[in-house]
């Protein structure tokens, strides 16, 4: 099965920042890696698709990039409904497998 | 719009067996795949599987293998998890997630979630 490694898995951040979350595969998923965002209490929230695509009505703030084994997402200036964890998925090979996530949490 | 309505909370004994639904609505329920996620109280998001709606064939991630079962009543666009022989280490909220409409674009919809609590 292919591991997906987060990090960091908590990062502390303040609203206005701009910060980067990263996604390591163990072996190359060429572009087919997604990010979810995950509130306390909810669902998880399609955020990217694909490496780089913003799933519809996703606020242009966020971005993803990378290819192969490396992806981050990318959030521009942090809001403060964005305090959340995030987890990456890959979905090239079965079977399809998520990151531990990413805790961002208010500094 | 479109909306997948899970059934409720479990409370069971280990051995025992649960069943839980997914319920879709706002959109044709065979032309999208449905997925299952488990999520252990305060862990990540654990891939179990998936159902092809318009076949009705289950596949089933390794650790899924055996006990659990994903099957359909497609006339009330409806998908089922049943859990047997529950276990501990079942206890968890697990969620159902419609295939995406766009290619890639995985779980674009997802139910709120069944918290199954296993306890003797």
């Amino acid at each position: 099965d292919i591991q997906m490694t987060q990090s960091p898995s908590v990062l502390s951040a303040s609203v206005g920042d701009r910060v980067t979350l990263n996604c390591k595969a163990s072996q190359n998923i060429n572009k087919y890696l997604n990010w979810y965002q995950q509130k306390l209490g909810e669902a998880p929230k399609l955020l990217i698709y694909n490496t780089n695509n913003l799933q519809t009505g996703i606020p242009s703030r966020f971005s993803g990039s990378g290819s192969g084994t490396d992806f981050t997402l990318t959030i521009s200036s942090l809001q403060p409904e964005d305090f959340a964890t995030y987890f990456c998925f890959q979905h090239n090979s079965w079977p399809f497998t998520f990151g531990s996530g990413t805790k961002l949490e208010i500094k | 719009q479109i909306q997948l309505v899970q059934s409720g909370p479990e409370l069971k004994k280990p051995g025992e067996s649960v069943k839980i639904s997914c319920k879709a609505s706002g959109y044709t329920f065979t032309n999208y795949g449905m997925y299952w996620v488990k999520q252990a109280p305060g862990q990540g998001l654990q891939y179990m599987g998936w159902i092809n709606t318009e076949t009705g064939k289950p596949t089933y991630a390794d650790d899924f293998k055996g006990r659990f079962v994903f099957f359909l009543e497609t006339s009330a666009s409806t998908a089922y998890l049943q859990i047997n022989n529950l276990k501990n280490e079942d206890m968890a909220t697990y969620f159902c997630a419609r295939e995406g409409e766009k290619f890639g674009a995985f779980f674009d919809y997802w139910g709120q979630g069944v918290m199954v609590t296993v306890s003797s």
